[in-house]
């Protein structure tokens, strides 16, 4: 398995410009978990899905954020607009449920600079 | 909000060097305790999981403890080498349904 797929690796984009971050988990892990990792906060938890459903997007900063997961393969994140503030490295990762004893293989993250 | 404190936030030793480190999270309502090892410019890297007070798991050179009822956790590593070099987090989550909650954690550097 070629492990959690992130895209793009990196990216700069202005201020006020709609980012898409991607995700393709691993095949057969059923949850999918979207991470952000600054300075300040550490490693924080955003939204996870299970089976494809949004179970708790508490950790969503504010309307500009949104996630979405079509099919078991595939997820979204999305900032509209985006704030030099959302600078930051945004992880995806993947786990067979979510019960809290299984592992998260994470993907190798996306850099977003916004200038 | 759950308090998930690893300490020190960082720690230089000599290659050759035993060192150990904490993660001490809420005593109350355990469910499991992650370690993870996050390589510079890479994503971290699960090591354990424990689950049990009284849990030891071991891989190669680097072993974990829980200790539930008092809140922490150890991890320790035996002749530290400089590849070790990262930075190592603690995830804790609970039985009331909340998902992992991540330490700050400890950045080790070992140099040769």
């Amino acid at each position: 398995d070629a492990g959690v797929i992130q895209s793009p690796r990196h990216e700069v984009t202005e201020m006020g410009q709609e980012v898409t971050l991607r995700c393709k988990p691993i095949s057969g892990h059923n949850s999918l978990f979207w991470y952000r990792q600054t300075m300040m906060r550490g490693l924080e938890l955003l939204i996870y899905f299970n089976n494809n459903v949004p179970i708790d997007d508490s950790g969503m900063p504010e309307d500009r954020f949104s996630a979405k997961m079509p099919n078991a393969s595939f997820s979204t994140l999305k900032i509209q607009p985006s704030e030099p503030r959302d600078s930051a490295v945004y992880f995806c990762a993947s786990s067979y449920g979510v019960s809290g004893a299984n592992v998260l293989t994470f993907g190798a993250g996306s850099r977003l600079t916004v200038l | 909000i759950l308090n998930v404190e690893q300490s020190p936030q960082s720690l230089h030793v000599q290659e050759g060097d035993s060192t150990n480190f904490t993660c001490s999270f809420p005593s109350s309502n355990f469910y499991a305790l992650h370690w993870y090892r996050w390589e510079t410019a890479k994503s971290p890297e699960a090591l354990f999981v424990m689950t049990l007070n009284g849990d030891e798991k071991k891989k190669g050179r680097i072993s974990a403890t829980l200790n539930t009822k008092e809140g922490y956790s150890y991890l320790y590593i035996k002749g530290s080498q400089p590849e070790d070099s990262a930075t190592y987090l603690c995830a804790f989550r609970n039985n009331a349904g909340n998902m992992l909650t991540f330490g700050g954690g400890t950045r080790l550097m070992v140099k040769p």
